[in-house]
């Protein structure tokens, strides 16, 4: 059982390049998210998902887009890379986080913008 | 809004007791989570509490006090292994969870 993949893990990108993040998950989770974390920062919320299809805006969801065509991926993508990207971005997902307050974090794609 | 307060640094002694408090300001809260992230790792589900008390797991306690706007997370007999940053977020139902801004624990010999 594989959990929460991301791919890359890490990644250079230059100023105004773009790229996906990719992000799956196999335990037929409906909820799905995308934090960024930043030294001294925490965790904050970019995008979520509640299932296929359905998608919303979190606390910092400005240079980013997501989509949701299957309840297994669900790929972030940076459309014009600025240097105040750089950051750790984390893929979640959750079946009952509503009733449980768990979320299953992937291990995290480490992106530096130049 | 929402915020949640946590110290941004604690120290203590192995095999000492740590307790690392959180107090939040939300709206329709339903509990209050508590997350352990190694230093280049991804966080991991410590606790939950969604009605006041304690909540044991193991060497870790979980409170929370709903009147209170204020839980607490309390590691026991704390080892080398337990140096992480713990993060306390509120469970608001089906909307995301959101996060403190974390406690960074250095355990020392």
């Amino acid at each position: 059982n594989a959990g929460v993949t991301q791919t890359p893990k890490f990644q250079v990108l230059k100023t105004g390049q773009s790229m996906t993040l990719q992000c799956a998950q196999d335990m037929n989770h409906e909820y799905m998210s995308w934090y960024r974390q930043d030294p001294g920062m925490g965790l904050r919320l970019i995008h979520y998902s509640v299932g296929a299809g359905i998608t919303d805006q979190g606390e910092v969801p400005n240079g980013y887009n997501v989509s949701r065509s299957t309840t297994e991926d669900f790929p972030l993508r940076l459309l014009s890379a600025a240097p105040s990207q750089t950051s750790v971005y984390f893929c979640a997902s959750s079946y009952s986080q509503g009733i449980t307050g768990e979320l299953f974090f992937g291990e995290g794609s480490r992106l530096t913008v130049l | 809004g929402q915020s949640l307060e946590q110290p941004s640094e604690v120290t203590a002694v192995e095999g000492a007791i740590v307790q690392i408090n959180c107090t939040y300001q939300t709206s329709g809260f339903y509990g209050l989570s508590w997350y352990q992230q190694h230093d280049g790792g991804a966080p991991t589900f410590l606790s939950y509490n969604a009605l006041d008390g304690l909540e044991e797991t193991g060497r870790f306690s979980s409170f929370l006090s709903r009147s209170d706007s204020y839980g607490y997370l309390l590691l026991q007999e704390l080892q080398m292994k337990d140096s992480a940053s713990y993060f306390c977020a509120v469970n608001r139902g089906n909307t995301p969870l959101v996060f403190g801004k974390g406690t960074r624990l250095s355990v020392i010999a």
